[in-house]
């Protein structure tokens, strides 16, 4: 069946390490997509892509960083410089606008 | 920008009704409606088009009024299923980027 996989599941880092996320797709969707959840405050766009080796800024990008070299993987990496690391983080792929997102069943990271 | 929506919070009993309302102060493009299990991936409900196209599942209804820059999302005859956090996400503008930005959510309550 085709999806879109995250792991691991539950992540834990100690402050000051970076640590990067896994998003992995086989739905041949050209955009992947980075979401953060905060209890009270839904879904916030981290980082977009839209086509290999080209992503775009979401509206809280400060303290991460992607990358798109294949069209089946968008990983990101939560690095020291974010302040408040600690939330639950989706990715999703889609083919393009006007299509539904599908999502990843999240990771949950705890820094401390 | 992040769309409002509103009520934050709705209890049911199976068999009721509910409106949920996403209100934006950007011109919209499309309206996107999820639903969250606790612990869960959103999962796609509707999309709705500028110019009145509309894709989703067939026992979801909503409306979009471009005008009012508002979407609704009908939920009748309730079942304990349809339990769960309820998103809109918009997407503004012309540009065809499938970028959404999510409202803060609404969580329903079926009861029996």
């Amino acid at each position: 069946d085709g999806g879109i996989t995250q792991s691991p599941k539950y992540l834990f880092r100690k402050e000051g390490q970076n640590v990067t996320l896994s998003c992995e797709q086989n739905l041949n969707h050209d955009a992947m997509y980075w979401y953060r959840q905060d209890p009270g405050q839904g879904l916030r766009l981290i980082y977009y892509s839209q086509i290999v080796n080209d992503f775009q800024k979401g509206d809280i990008a400060e303290g991460y960083s992607v990358s798109r070299e294949k069209k089946e993987s968008f990983p990101l990496t939560v690095t020291s410089a974010q302040k408040n690391p600690t939330a639950f983080y989706l990715c999703a792929s889609g083919q393009w606008a006007n299509s539904p997102l599908h999502f990843g069943n999240g990771t949950r990271l705890t820094v401390t | 920008q992040q769309p409002v929506q509103s009520p934050q919070a709705v209890i049911l009993r199976e068999g009721e009704d509910a409106v949920i309302n996403c209100s934006s102060s950007k011109a919209l493009y499309s309206v996107h409606w999820y639903r969250q299990k606790h612990g869960e991936a959103p999962v796609f409900l509707m999309i709705l088009l500028k110019g009145g196209e509309q894709k989703g599942h067939e026992k979801i209804s909503a409306s979009f009024n471009e005008k009012k820059q508002q979407s609704s999302l009908y939920l009748t005859a309730s079942q304990l299923s349809y339990s769960g956090t309820y998103f809109c996400g918009t997407e503004h503008g012309s540009s065809n980027t499938g970028k959404l930005i999510f409202g803060q959510g609404t969580t329903l309550q079926v009861k029996p």
